[in-house]
């Protein structure tokens, strides 16, 4: 399986900018998926095809994907971005997923 | 408004069986590829199998090939997974969600765009 590695915690001060990062072999050859989940709520895609926004994400959200690392950028951090958030990529029929990463707002 | 939603979780013994539905609405069903990941108690994601628009193609994770079944009833709108086997490490949260696949600059991608609440198994004696 393809193995995508994220760190286990991130903090960031409101107003500051988070970076995310997601590192697997070559994963700049492929398209890496972003997913943020509230405490006890379902997953939502906040970044897809490394870059782009769903409708009715905000703008603070960003993405890049290069070389061996993907990463998210939140400008302009708000409280309400607390959450886990993990990346994903598609491999040989099967879909990896990160270990996830807790973004604490402090 | 797009909307998914799970059935069919329970509490079953190791060795047991259960059968989860998803219902879906508020979108052209049989113009997608579905999805089941499942999120182990204060765990992460793990993608658990994808199916595609007339069930011809389906992907499992090796943990639990043999031992699941994906399945989809377009007429219905309605996705299943046939758990059998059932291992007190498939104890978790399944969520079934929307998949959105196909090529881009010579690259291939898949996702999940839209996820439903969610429906809980617990394997326990």
């Amino acid at each position: 399986s393809y193995e995508l590695t994220q760190p286990p915690s991130v903090s960031v001060s409101p107003g500051q900018t988070a970076s995310i990062t997601c590192s697997g072999d070559k994963l700049g050859e492929k398209f890496t998926f972003w997913y943020q989940q509230k405490a006890g709520q379902s997953p939502v895609l906040v970044i897809y095809q490394d870059a782009k926004r769903p409708s009715g994400i905000p703008a603070r959200f960003s993405g890049s994907n290069s070389g061996n690392t993907a990463t998210l950028t939140i400008s302009g951090t708000q409280a309400m971005d607390e959450a886990d958030y993990f990346c994903q990529a598609w491999d040989r029929s099967t879909v990896s997923f990160g270990g996830g990463t807790k973004l604490t707002v402090l | 408004e797009v909307l998914l939603v799970e059935s069919g979780g329970g509490l079953v013994q190791p060795g047991g069986s259960l059968r989860l539905s998803c219902e879906a609405s508020g979108f052209t069903f049989n113009t997608y590829w579905m999805t089941w990941v499942r999120q182990a108690p204060g765990k992460g994601l793990e993608w658990v199998a994808s199916i595609d628009q007339d069930g011809s193609q389906r992907h499992l994770v090796d943990s639990v090939k043999g031992r699941f079944t994906l399945s989809r009833d377009n007429a219905k709108k309605q996705l299943y997974l046939q758990l059998n086997s059932l291992r007190v490490e498939d104890t978790a949260l399944y969520y079934c969600a929307r998949s959105d696949q196909g090529w881009r600059a010579g690259n291939y991608y898949y996702f999940m765009d839209v996820w439903g609440k969610g429906t809980t198994v617990t394997v326990s004696s």
